[in-house]
């Protein structure tokens, strides 16, 4: 089946740095990736849909300037937390849908963020 | 934004029990299915019923699906301990760039 990863799978950064997820399709093409977030015992919660070569459509109360989406090609979509705060510590997972086929959305396995 | 609910929120049963986990969602779909996931850990896709079937199973998971009622039930008969688990249904509509939204989860416990 297809396959999406994550990296990092956890990563703890410093109040205020910012913090890079990237997202890859492994054996598909992807024009669409998804993110959403999570936190603790709570459902996921999208935040943002990320089309290849064009500007990501965010959810409503999702700000754009904190949560940059870049999904230059057909197989990579990164997400940056910039200037991290506390309260963005959460579980970051990212999907995909595959190009022309079916659109199934594949999970990757997601990234803890923990900011201190 | 989320689609639906699930209910209960929560449940705890004893091993070999059934456990059946509910979900509402608001709009029209092309599929739904459920996911599980385990503390701190990712998703598990579990099974998916398209919105023109009424049921479906696989090994000990029976899934239904009422359009009419916007609605949907898991069941997991003879439980495990191994089940104990967050459970999710997802709503799908299908179209090139709609993800799937999730309702707020089930979380199960299965006592042995």
């Amino acid at each position: 089946g297809a396959v999406v990863s994550q990296h990092p799978s956890r990563v703890i950064c410093k109040s205020g740095t910012s913090v890079k997820i990237e997202c890859r399709s492994l054996d598909f093409q992807a024009t669409t990736m998804f993110w959403y977030r999570q936190f603790p015992k709570q459902s996921l919660m999208l935040m943002a849909t990320s089309n290849e070569g064009s500007k990501a459509t965010y959810e409503q109360g999702v700000e754009k300037d904190k949560f940059l989406i870049n999904h230059a090609s057909l197989t990579l979509s990164t997400l940056t937390v910039t200037s991290a705060h506390p309260e963005d510590s959460s579980f970051y997972i990212c999907s995909a849908r595959e190009w022309g086929y079916s659109y199934e959305q594949y999970f990757g396995p997601g990234t803890r963020l923990t900011v201190t | 934004s989320q689609q639906g609910e699930e209910d209960p929120q929560a449940l705890s049963i004893q091993e070999g029990e059934n456990a059946t986990m509910n979900c509402s969602y608001k709009t029209s779909i092309n599929n739904l299915q459920w996911y599980r996931q385990n503390s701190g850990r990712g998703l598990v896709h579990l099974i998916l019923i398209r919105s023109n079937e009424r049921e479906k199973h696989s090994g000990r998971l029976r899934v239904t699906l009422d359009t009419s009622k916007k609605s949907s039930s898991l069941l997991i008969t003879a439980s495990r301990a191994a089940d104990t688990a967050s459970y999710f249904c997802a709503t799908d509509v299908s179209q090139a760039g709609t993800a799937l939204i999730f309702g707020k989860g089930t979380t199960l416990s299965v006592s042995s």
